[in-house]
């Protein structure tokens, strides 16, 4: 069965430094895709980035970037020049690739403040 | 572009009572999802659809919860009789039926059951 784990509950950070949230999942898929959603108190999940699987370079999106290891199965999100907006909960997710059942698969969630 | 409109918003209901969420998806998603979200946990899948056919709902508590996408667009989801522990965030998400594209969710339907 797939599984993603985060192992933080909460994270903080400084404004305009640097934080890592990590994820690890498990699956015997080789097709997948992993995405990291942001959940801010007004509760709409928002995409923050998407990685492919059989892609080795790391997806960026402006501030946010991962570290994804596929032989380590881990799917860090590095968020560089931290912003008081970043302050959310943050999900990692899996989704396998192909077939009809490309069910979207969610962790625990990483609570992230942002202190000024 | 319209995103995935949810309501109610918000529902408060007494144990054994029904309540019933209905989701309007983007147009043209054949993929739609509904996820259960606890307070300070990851969303939980309950039913997946393609287009109005069920295509994962291994984790929806039959004996009280149902749900119906009819002809492939709108979607209600439904708890009778509703316990306590149903309380909770249900969210509603859309996507495309391609291979790792994006969901997009609704706002979100806080359930309360007193």
């Amino acid at each position: 069965a797939q599984t993603v784990t985060q192992s933080q509950p909460e994270m903080s950070v400084q404004e305009a430094e640097t934080v890592t949230l990590s994820c690890t999942y498990d699956t015997s898929e080789s097709d997948y895709y992993l995405f990291w959603y942001k959940q801010p108190p007004s509760r709409q999940m928002i995409l923050v980035i998407r990685q492919e699987a059989y892609k080795q370079q790391n997806a960026t999106e402006n501030r946010f970037s991962v570290n994804f290891q596929k032989a380590a199965k881990s799917f860090s999100l590095k968020i560089s020049d931290s912003q008081l907006g970043d302050a959310a909960m943050y999900f990692c997710a899996y989704r396998v690739g192909g077939g009809a059942t490309n069910k979207l698969i969610f962790g625990t969630g990483t609570l992230l403040a942002v202190q000024p | 572009e319209a995103g995935v409109a949810q309501s109610p918003r918000y529902k408060i209901i007494e144990k054994r009572q029904s309540v019933a969420f209905w989701c309007n998806p983007i147009s043209g998603h054949a993929t739609l999802y509904w996820y259960q979200q606890i307070l300070g946990q990851g969303p939980k899948l309950l039913i997946q659809f393609q287009n109005n056919g069920v295509v994962d709902d291994s984790q929806l508590p039959k004996d009280r919860f149902s749900a119906e996408r009819l002809k492939g667009v709108d979607s209600t989801l439904k708890i009778q009789p509703a316990k306590l522990e149903d309380s909770a965030v249900y969210l509603c998400a859309s996507s495309l039926a391609i291979p790792g594209t994006e969901a997009f969710f609704g706002q979100g339907t806080r359930l309360t059951v007193v």
